[in-house]
C-alpha cells in the first residue's frame, strides 16, 4: 500500500531564502507525481506534475525533482516571499485510472 | 483560462438531510475525479469518472453516490448526513483517462453539517 509522507510538517523561512520541501512515497511504482499549492481554506493549485519518466520540471522559481528508485521528490522554491506562504502538497498516482494520493502537506511561512 | 467549476461554494446542512455538490469540468476534459478533505487532513479520493462511466472508487461511503452526465459533469449526491461529513469536497478535471495529464483542481464546496 502506498505510502506519502511529507517532511517537515512546517517550516518558516525568512523573504529571500530558498526552500527545500521533502516528499517520500514508499512504492516506486508511480505513473507521475504533482506538487500542489493550498493557502487556508482554499482550493488547490497544480504547480507541476512530473511524469515517471522525468527527473525535473521547472516553472519560474519552482523546480521540482524526482528520483524514483528512491522514492523521493524534492520541490525547490528560490528566493522566497511572503507571497510564498501556504502549505504544499504532493501527490503520486499510482494506477493507472488517475486517483491521486496526497501527502500531509508542508505549511509554508516566509517572513517579511 | 477556463477552470473546473464548482457549486455551491458552501453549504450548510442538518443532520439526516442530503445535499448534492456540482461539478463542471475544464472544456474537453472528459475525466472527473472527487475528493474530500477533512478539517486538517490531506484530501481523500473518492470516485472517478471516464465518459460517463465509473472508473474508479474510493473511500466513499454507501451513503454516498455519484454521476457523470452527457455534457460531462459530475454531481455527488450524499444522503442521511452526518457530522464527520463536513468537510472540503473537490472535483477535478483531466483530458484523457490515464496518468499523463495533469489533475485541475475546482475551488471546493465547503459542507457544514450541523
Amino acid at each position: 500500500k502506498q505510502e506519502v509522507t511529507q517532511i517537515p510538517a512546517a517550516l518558516s523561512v525568512p523573504e529571500g531564502e530558498n526552500l527545500v520541501l521533502n516528499c517520500s512515497f514508499t512504492d516506486s511504482a508511480i505513473y507521475n507525481l504533482q506538487w500542489f499549492r493550498q493557502d487556508p481554506g482554499k482550493g488547490l493549485t497544480s504547480l507541476l506534475l512530473i511524469q515517471s519518466s522525468q527527473r525535473e520540471q521547472t516553472s519560474g522559481r519552482l523546480n521540482a525533482s524526482l528520483d524514483k528508485s528512491s522514492g523521493r521528490s524534492t520541490l525547490y522554491i528560490a528566493a522566497s516571499q511572503p507571497g510564498d506562504s501556504a502549505t504544499y502538497l504532493c501527490a503520486v498516482l499510482n494506477g493507472s485510472w488517475g486517483k491521486l494520493q496526497f501527502g500531509a502537506g508542508t505549511q509554508v511561512v516566509v517572513t517579511p | 483560462a477556463a477552470g473546473v467549476i464548482q457549486s455551491p461554494r458552501h453549504l450548510i446542512k442538518e443532520k439526516r438531510e442530503t445535499a448534492t455538490l456540482k461539478c463542471y469540468p475544464i472544456p474537453r476534459h472528459d475525466t472527473v475525479y472527487w475528493y474530500q478533505q477533512g478539517p486538517g487532513q490531506d484530501p481523500q479520493f473518492l470516485i472517478s469518472f471516464y465518459e460517463k462511466m465509473q472508473s474508479d472508487k474510493g473511500s466513499i461511503p454507501d451513503r454516498f453516490s455519484a454521476q457523470q452526465f452527457s455534457d460531462y459533469h459530475s454531481e455527488l449526491n450524499m444522503s442521511s448526513l452526518e457530522l464527520g461529513d463536513s468537510a472540503l469536497y473537490f472535483c477535478a478535471s483531466s483530458r484523457k483517462r490515464g496518468p499523463r495529464d495533469t489533475q485541475y483542481f475546482g475551488p471546493g464546496t465547503r459542507l457544514t453539517v450541523l
